[in-house]
């Protein structure tokens, strides 16, 4: 069972649509990061927000962090081919000094 | 910067054989991880190495895997014997500093390598 479990799990959308990704679990976490990955490489940080409802703006994604820091989701505007990927969610736990992965939403975006 | 540098960047070794995975973190970093990825269980922390100590080895599947770090610029995690389970997408990741007091901070950034894929036969 993920601790933190991402939807939808695959995304395929034309170019210029809007999307959002959602990142859910029952436990709270002191922080949460997003990461972009893409084939034959490693995750690469976009945001990391630490107050719950917390919003953060990143040119055309938007990041906001629940306010009981259990959950958050990311949207993106007007979605460009150069955003197909891999999005993670992780979250940290104080208790276990552990960042929890969660299951991934793969993006495509068609031209 | 040259990043964080791993090799090899394939394996492929049949089971029962020792594998040895190497990553080298960013000069200057005080703490280093190692991930491992599959398709079915995805991104998982297997150890967590602060100023070379290991803080929480938990993740780490079973007694024939292993995690050493020698000195501030080195890390090796070692497999044996390997089994085809073993089979993944290993990382390895460093931060400028500690998250020990609390986690990542806004600004924080967790710069991984471009990983291992190993395949065992």
């Amino acid at each position: 069972t993920q601790l933190l479990e991402q939807s939808p799990q695959f995304l395929s959308i034309q170019e210029g649509e809007n999307l959002t990704v959602y990142c859910n679990s029952s436990s709270v976490f002191s922080s949460l990061q997003w990461y972009r990955q893409e084939p034959g490489e490693g995750p690469v940080l976009l945001v990391t927000v630490v107050t719950g409802g917390e919003v953060k703006k990143l040119k055309r994604l938007t990041f906001q962090f629940g306010d009981a820091r259990k959950d958050s989701s990311l949207h993106i505007t007007a979605a460009q081919p150069g955003d197909t990927g891999l999005y993670l969610c992780a979250g940290w736990m104080d208790s276990s000094y552990k960042l929890i992965f969660g299951s991934g939403t793969r993006l495509l975006v068609r031209p | 910067d040259a990043g964080v540098i791993q090799s090899p960047r394939h394996e492929v070794t049949e089971m029962g054989q020792e594998v040895t995975l190497r990553c080298k973190p960013i000069s200057g970093h005080n703490s280093l991880f190692w991930y491992r990825q599959t398709m079915m269980r995805g991104l998982e922390l297997l150890i967590y190495f602060n100023n070379n100590v290991p803080i929480d080895d938990s993740g780490m599947p079973e007694d024939r895997f292993s995690a050493k770090m020698p000195n501030a610029s080195f890390s090796t995690l070692k497999i044996q014997p390997s089994e085809p389970r073993d089979s993944a997408v290993y990382f390895c990741a460093s931060i400028p500093s500690s998250w020990l007091a609390g986690g990542p901070r806004s600004g924080d950034t967790q710069y991984f390598g471009p990983g291992t894929r190993l395949t065992v036969l």
